[in-house]
């Protein structure tokens, strides 16, 4: 069975530019989340998508936007990239919103120079 | 507002020697608490979900219970390949997301 993927998986960006980064959830969840790690705030939610709504989001400026499709797929989107923005983002997929069981991909790790 | 705790930062221990981590937790409301275990380089390695106070989980070398303020992860004559960094994270009532500790970074020296 596979598990999350996540593309790309490494990204070099220059200050200014936008990024979008994808996500395939396992087959058949349908609960999607996204997560920022970086070194110094360790793991950090930014948004969770469900039937291709957003039903929470943490506490990350307007940059950050995200969206789910039809097929569950998600992308991110991070729009006028800071130095701070470098870190490693994290998808997470679970079968439906009670998030019983919740499974991480890789991540993509995005570099802003 | 939710806080996790995660103790020690750092544990050194030497292959057969048995040990425990610590996970300290304020949540309004208690949903579910989760352990992670991390590789360098890669995403959160699902381990166990405890959903309330007195629950125990086995996992091959690892065991983690709960209480109503915290959880361990115990960890029983652990091998060099157990090293990683171990996380936890709670998921409070009513939502999905989770709020993590920073981790708790486990070496196992042959």
């Amino acid at each position: 069975k596979a598990g999350v993927t996540q593309t790309p998986r490494y990204l070099i960006k220059t200050r200014g530019q936008q990024v979008t980064l994808s996500c395939s959830p396992i087959s058949g969840h349908r609960s999607v989340s996204w997560y920022q790690q970086t070194p110094g705030q360790g793991l950090q939610f930014l948004f969770e998508y469900f039937s291709e709504t957003q039903r929470n989001k943490g506490n990350f400026p307007g940059r950050f936007s995200g969206r789910q499709f039809s097929n569950s797929r998600s992308e991110m989107n991070v729009s006028t990239l800071e130095l701070g923005d470098s870190a490693l983002y994290l998808c997470a997929s679970s079968l439906d919103p009670s998030g019983n069981t919740i499974y991480f991909g890789e991540g993509s790790w995005l570099t802003v120079v | 507002e939710d806080q996790v705790t995660q103790s020690p930062e750092a544990l050194r221990l030497q292959e057969g020697e048995s040990s425990s981590l610590n996970c300290s937790y304020t949540v309004s409301g208690l949903r579910g608490l989760f352990w992670y275990r991390q590789d360098p380089g890669k995403g959160p390695e699902f381990l166990f979900t405890l959903y309330s106070a007195g629950e125990e989980k086995e996992k091959e070398r690892l065991k983690a219970t709960l209480t109503k303020k915290e959880s361990f992860l115990h960890i029983t004559a652990p091998k060099p390949e157990d090293s990683a960094t171990y996380l936890c994270a709670v998921q409070q009532t009513g939502a999905n997301n989770l709020f993590f500790g920073t981790g708790t970074r486990l070496t196992v020296i042959p």
